[in-house]
């Protein structure tokens, strides 16, 4: 158990729906991660928060946005589903102190499926 | 942009046997990371490593960060069977975008007992 929790697990929607990715880090861990995993892209960073703020931001689409609230769990919400979403979103979160060191600890993944 | 090339894409080996991997680049990072991934979980770090030519174990793994900093190699000896899972090489950059890590593809392991 890695301490980072994703919910949902699973996720089965429509084209065209909006879903939300709720994730809270390790207890202590101030930075949050967005990774996408597709069968044909592999793991894709999406976006990264510090504390509350936007730090770094990868390959996200303009119809995916994140936050993170003060009690420092992340949201992800992606919106106008196509099926090329469907994929597995990982949170990972990094301690204070290694950020830099590409250390992450990941949740298990939300498996967002739209048919 | 930049990217991971992994390779083997899969391995099928029988158990007690070593296993070798590796990862290569056209660019020159600061980090190499191996993470492994077992069904229906997130993966999880097995190594890090921070300088060129560092060569790092972690009980039965070993891996080492190659002097041109463009590669990396992960070494599995006398496999069992709880090996198998997908591994993935990561590599990043200090002072590029600090979450960017560029994962490979991944090596999956498969292990006959």
């Amino acid at each position: 158990d890695s301490g980072v929790t994703q919910t949902p697990k699973h996720l089965i929607t429509a084209t065209g729906q909006r879903v939300t990715l709720r994730c809270s880090p390790r207890s202590g861990d101030l930075s949050v991660y967005w990774y996408q995993q597709s069968l044909d892209q592999g793991l894709q960073f999406l976006i990264q928060y510090y504390n509350g703020e936007e730090r770094a931001k990868g390959n996200i689409l303009e119809r995916f946005s994140a936050q993170q609230f003060p009690d420092l769990h992340s949201e992800l919400n992606l919106s106008s589903l196509e099926l090329g979403d469907s994929a597995l979103y990982f949170c990972a979160s990094s301690a204070w102190d290694r950020i830099n060191t590409g250390e992450l600890f990941f949740g298990e993944g939300s498996r967002l499926t739209v048919l | 942009g930049q990217q991971l090339n992994q390779s083997p894409q899969s391995m099928f080996i029988q158990e007690g046997e070593d296993v070798s991997m590796n990862c290569t680049s056209s660019s020159i990072f600061n980090t190499w990371l191996w993470y492994k991934q077992d069904p229906g979980e997130g993966p999880v770090l097995l190594i890090a490593l921070y300088k060129a030519g560092e060569l790092t174990s972690n009980g039965r793994l070993t891996a080492q960060f190659g002097i041109t900093r463009k590669d990396s190699f992960l070494n599995i000896s006398a496999s069992i069977p709880s090996d198998v899972g997908i591994y993935f090489c990561a590599s990043q950059n200090y002072g590029g975008s600090q979450g960017n890590l560029i994962f490979g593809k991944g090596t999956k392991l498969s292990v006959k007992p």
